[in-house]
């Protein structure tokens, strides 16, 4: 079965500083697709990032980007020049693609705190 | 376009009561998945719903049921509620038949179980 583990239950960071947020997962699957969803205390979840297994290029969104380490199975999300709004819990989410629809696996979660 | 909706977005349940929550996704979605929140076992997978079929199932038992309507609405039902389905119930659609590639998330709905 296909885990997710976030190893940091809460970071912190500055406002306008670099944070790094952790994941890792199991799967014996070679082509798949890796998510870093937000969840603020509206408890709205929202898609910040995603990765397909098969490109070898790290997936960038404006201020977020990731860091995807296929063969040490590791996905982490940077976060540049934080802001209040990225205060919020993110979640690291695995989908295996193919027939299994619907289903994503979610990490634990971790609580990113940004100081002003 | 209108968001996810979820209605109700508050429940308060009496242990052995069933409870009925429904989702309206985004319009021209198809893809209906239902996950449970909970501070113990984190985001877990209820079921997904295509074109009115159930095409996945996750590990919950059999009280937890769903079915989605032609409009591509949805409900998720769950029988003689116990303290432990105390939970935030999300659902989210896409509009892919590859229903976990961009998923769109409704605000949920707070079940509580007395």
């Amino acid at each position: 079965a296909q885990t997710v583990t976030q190893s940091q239950p809460e970071m912190s960071v500055q406002e306008a500083e670099t944070v790094t947020l952790s994941c890792t997962y199991d799967t014996s699957e070679s082509d798949y697709y890796l998510f870093w969803y937000k969840q603020p205390p509206s408890r709205q979840m929202i898609l910040v990032i995603r990765q397909e297994a098969y490109k070898q290029q790290n997936a960038t969104e404006n201020r977020f980007s990731v860091n995807f380490q296929k063969a040490a199975k590791s996905f982490s999300l940077k976060i540049s020049d934080s802001q209040l709004g990225d205060a919020a819990m993110y979640f690291c989410a695995y989908w295996a693609g193919g027939t299994s629809y619907g289903k994503l696996t979610f990490g634990q979660g971790t609580i990113l705190t940004v100081h002003p | 376009k209108a968001g996810v909706t979820q209605t109700p977005r508050y429940l308060i349940k009496t242990r052995g009561q069933q409870v009925t929550l429904s989702c309206s996704p985004i319009s021209g979605h198809r893809s209906v998945s239902w996950y449970q929140q909970t501070p113990g076992q984190g985001l877990q997978f209820l079921f997904e719903y295509f074109s009115e079929t159930q095409r996945n199932k996750g590990n919950f038992p059999g009280r937890f049921s769903g079915r989605q309507f032609s409009n591509s609405r949805s409900e998720m039902n769950v029988s003689t509620l116990e303290l432990g389905d105390s939970a935030l119930y999300l659902c989210a659609s896409t509009p892919h038949s590859q229903s976990s590639y961009e998923q769109y998330f409704g605000p949920g709905t707070r079940l509580t179980v007395t």
